[in-house]
């Protein structure tokens, strides 16, 4: 069985640019959540999405966007990158939203270079 | 006060060491308890839960939570080379997001 499946995996932007990474759950998982993670630190929670519903947002500002297809893919789109942004990020999927007991499954990540 | 603290190493151990990983937390409404592995450049992968106070053991690795101190701990036997990774500690409330903390990074020395 395929697991959580990302593009690209790796990407390089200059500042000021925008950009959209893809993620595509297991086969049966609903939701989806999207995770920044800054060399040498642990996960950032960003979004979490749920039979195409926001179920929940981190302490991210605007410029951080996302939407859940019918498919149950998704994409994270982030407006006006700072160098900041620079990171790996990550998808995960599960079978279901609340109520949950925390097993993620992750895909390998998309790599973003911010010039 | 960070919600979840871990300490970020990095650890060097021989091979057949045991390690002992920890993480402290501050919210009490934390239930689930998780450790997750990332080796370089790949996404993290479940290799523990633990729903409340207990342990759990799952061959090499046993898990532990003591909810009245806010403390976890992972602990891995017989140390192998394979094992050399980051380990992550997260954590969730019933319905709430999974906090992770800032990692550890473990290697080992054949």
């Amino acid at each position: 069985d395929a697991g959580v499946t990302q593009s690209p995996t790796h990407l390089i932007k200059t500042r000021g640019q925008h950009v959209t990474l893809r993620c595509s759950p297991i086969s049966g998982h609903k939701s989806v959540s999207w995770y920044q993670q800054v060399l040498g630190q642990g996960p950032q929670f960003i979004f979490q999405y749920y039979e195409k519903e926001e179920r929940g947002r981190g302490n991210f500002p605007d410029r951080f966007s996302a939407r859940q297809f019918p498919n149950y893919s998704s994409e994270l789109n982030v407006n006006a990158l700072l160098l900041g942004d620079s990171a790996l990020y990550l998808c995960a999927s599960t079978v279901s939203s609340g109520g949950y007991t925390g097993e993620l499954f992750f895909g390998e990540g998309s790599r973003l270079t911010v010039l | 006060q960070k919600e979840v603290e871990q300490d970020p190493g990095p650890l060097s151990v021989p091979e057949g060491a045991i390690v002992s990983l920890n993480c402290t937390y501050s919210n009490s409404a934390f239930q689930y308890f998780m450790w997750y592995r990332q080796y370089s450049r790949k996404g993290p992968e479940l290799l523990m839960y633990t729903y409340s106070s207990g342990n759990k053991e799952d061959g090499r690795f046993t898990a532990q939570v003591d909810k009245s101190s806010k403390y976890i701990s992972l602990f891995i036997r017989d140390s192998q080379p394979s094992d050399s990774a980051t380990y992550l500690c997260a954590m969730k409330t019933s319905y709430d997001k999974v906090i992770f903390g800032p990692g550890t990074s473990l290697s080992v020395i054949p």
